[in-house]
C-alpha cells in the first residue's frame, strides 16, 4: 500500500493564479481531511469529508474549496491565490471518525 | 474543545527514557487522549491513544493520570530519530458528535535527542 500520497511537492504561485493540490489514499478509508500547517505552528483543519460526496469545512476554509468524487481522492482547489495561503498543506485520511489518521508527505506552496 | 498544555521544548540524551508531559484539566468524559508526533520535514504520525488505562506499543507507553487531567508519553530509549514534535491531542470521537473526529494540533513539544 501507498498509504496517502500527495502531489505536488512544492509549488510557486503567483497572487491570483489557481491550482489544485491532489490527495489520493488506497486504503479504503471513508474518512479524508485537509490541514495546513504555517510555520512553527500546530495543524490547522481546512476541509473533511466523510465520504464520496459528502463534504464539510474545518476551521480554516476560507479561499478553498475541495470535492470528493470518489473514495480515493479528495483534491483542494485554491482560486485565488493569496501570500497567506503560503504555508505546507497535508492530506489525511482514517477509517471511520475513531481510527488513527494517515497523513501524506504534504505539499509545500508558496503565494509570491 | 478541551485544550492541552505542554512544554514547548525537551532534550533528552540517546537510549536514556524520556517522560513528555501533558495537562488537559479541562478533559471530558468522552475524550481520547492521542499522542501523534512530526518528524521533520514529514506530516504527522500517530504514536499512542488511552481514555483512562496506561497504555502500551511498540513506540511508546502513554501513563494518564487517574484524574485524567494529565498523561506522560513515555519512550523508553530515545534515539535520533525519535526527535521530533510530539502532539498532545484530546480527541472526541463520539458516533454523531460533531468534532468529526478532527486532530486539534496545538504548538507541540519540540524534542531534541543528543548523541
Amino acid at each position: 500500500n501507498a498509504g496517502v500520497t500527495q502531489t505536488p511537492k512544492f509549488r510557486i504561485l503567483k497572487i491570483g493564479q489557481s491550482m489544485t493540490l491532489q490527495c489520493a489514499q488506497d486504503m479504503n478509508h471513508n474518512y479524508m481531511y485537509w490541514y495546513r500547517q504555517d510555520p512553527g505552528m500546530g495543524l490547522k483543519l481546512i476541509y473533511y469529508s466523510v465520504g464520496a460526496g459528502i463534504t464539510d469545512k474545518g476551521e480554516v476554509p476560507n479561499g478553498y474549496n475541495v470535492s470528493r468524487s470518489t473514495t480515493e481522492d479528495f483534491p483542494l482547489r485554491l482560486e485565488l491565490a493569496a501570500p497567506s495561503q503560503t504555508s505546507v498543506y497535508f492530506c489525511a485520511s482514517s477509517h471511520g471518525q475513531g481510527g488513527t489518521q494517515y497523513f501524506g508527505p504534504g505539499t509545500r506552496l508558496l503565494v509570491l | 474543545d478541551a485544550k492541552t498544555t505542554q512544554p514547548n521544548s525537551m532534550e533528552s540524551n540517546e537510549e536514556e527514557p524520556v517522560h513528555l508531559p501533558c495537562n488537559h484539566s479541562t478533559i471530558s468524559g468522552t475524550d481520547y487522549i492521542h499522542w501523534y508526533r512530526q518528524l521533520p520535514s514529514q506530516g504527522p504520525e500517530y504514536v499512542i491513544h488511552g481514555l483512562t488505562s496506561n497504555v502500551n506499543n511498540r513506540m511508546a507507553s502513554l501513563a494518564i493520570a487517574e484524574d485524567r487531567k494529565s498523561s506522560t508519553l513515555i519512550l523508553h530509549r530515545a534515539t535520533l530519530r525519535d526527535a521530533a514534535v510530539y502532539y498532545c491531542i484530546l480527541r472526541d470521537v463520539t458516533a454523531g458528535g460533531t468534532s468529526y473526529g478532527k486532530l486539534t494540533f496545538g504548538q507541540g513539544t519540540i524534542l531534541t535527542v543528543h548523541p
